[in-house]
């Protein structure tokens, strides 16, 4: 199967935490991307788990547990520029990903 | 290193019509991948290249179709076209392992009326 679920929507105040979850199927796993796209540009990469546990990279951090099919990207210290969406995808097989309907952030004052 | 580079930015067409859109990927990079985002369905994957040989493809018409030179730029075309079609096709270039980061182009908005 190639479901991946994630939230569509969530918001956050600024200069708080936030999680954003996302499942998937776990067959044929490579490997979970996150990527975060403002309105109208392209897809920039965040973070990418192939092992089990804890990505930290500064504000962002990514956790990964294949045996439940479970990710979630944690983003601190919000900041208004980080409201935009972010897309949980899969990889499989060669360099295809499958990605999430993406989850939009509203980080407000 | 110059990001992934796409001509044309902007794009408009009518039904029937075909289209082909390019690709330059980051330098030293061999794996291109093309994508198709739209409102509905999000982001779909259409096929993948690497050294000139199409290695993976998506659920998409045969409508579609790709290819890759030796320098690795790629090009997509679309033929007969379709309103539906109207997307923002994004490519994405990877290193030559099979599970490597995918970094974006600006992507090529397609208007199909």
């Amino acid at each position: 199967g190639q479901n991946i679920d994630q939230p569509t929507e969530m918001t956050a105040t600024e200069g708080a935490i936030v999680q954003i979850n996302c499942t998937y199927q776990t067959s044929g796993f490579n490997g979970l991307f996150w990527y975060q796209q403002h309105a109208g540009e392209a897809p920039t990469f965040l973070s990418y788990n192939v092992l089990d546990g804890l990505e930290e990279k500064g504000r962002f951090s990514s956790f990964l547990s294949r045996s439940k099919g479970y990710s979630y990207l944690l983003l601190k210290e919000l900041q208004m520029k980080d409201s935009a969406s972010y897309l949980c995808a899969v990889i499989r097989g060669y360099n295809k990903l499958i990605f999430g309907a993406g989850t939009r952030l509203a980080v407000h004052p | 290193k110059a990001g992934v580079t796409q001509t044309p930015r902007y794009l408009i067409k009518t039904r029937g019509q075909q289209v082909t859109l390019s690709c330059s990927p980051i330098s030293g990079h061999r794996s291109v991948s093309w994508y198709q985002q739209t409102p509905g369905q999000g982001l779909q994957f259409l096929f993948e290249y690497f050294s000139e040989t199409q290695r993976n493809k998506g659920n998409f018409p045969g409508r579609f179709s790709g290819r890759q030179f030796s320098n690795s730029r790629s090009e997509m075309n679309v033929s007969t076209l379709e309103l539906g079609d109207s997307a923002l096709y994004l490519c994405a270039s990877s290193q030559d392992r099979e599970a490597d980061t995918q970094y974006f182009g600006p992507g090529t908005r397609l208007t199909v009326l």
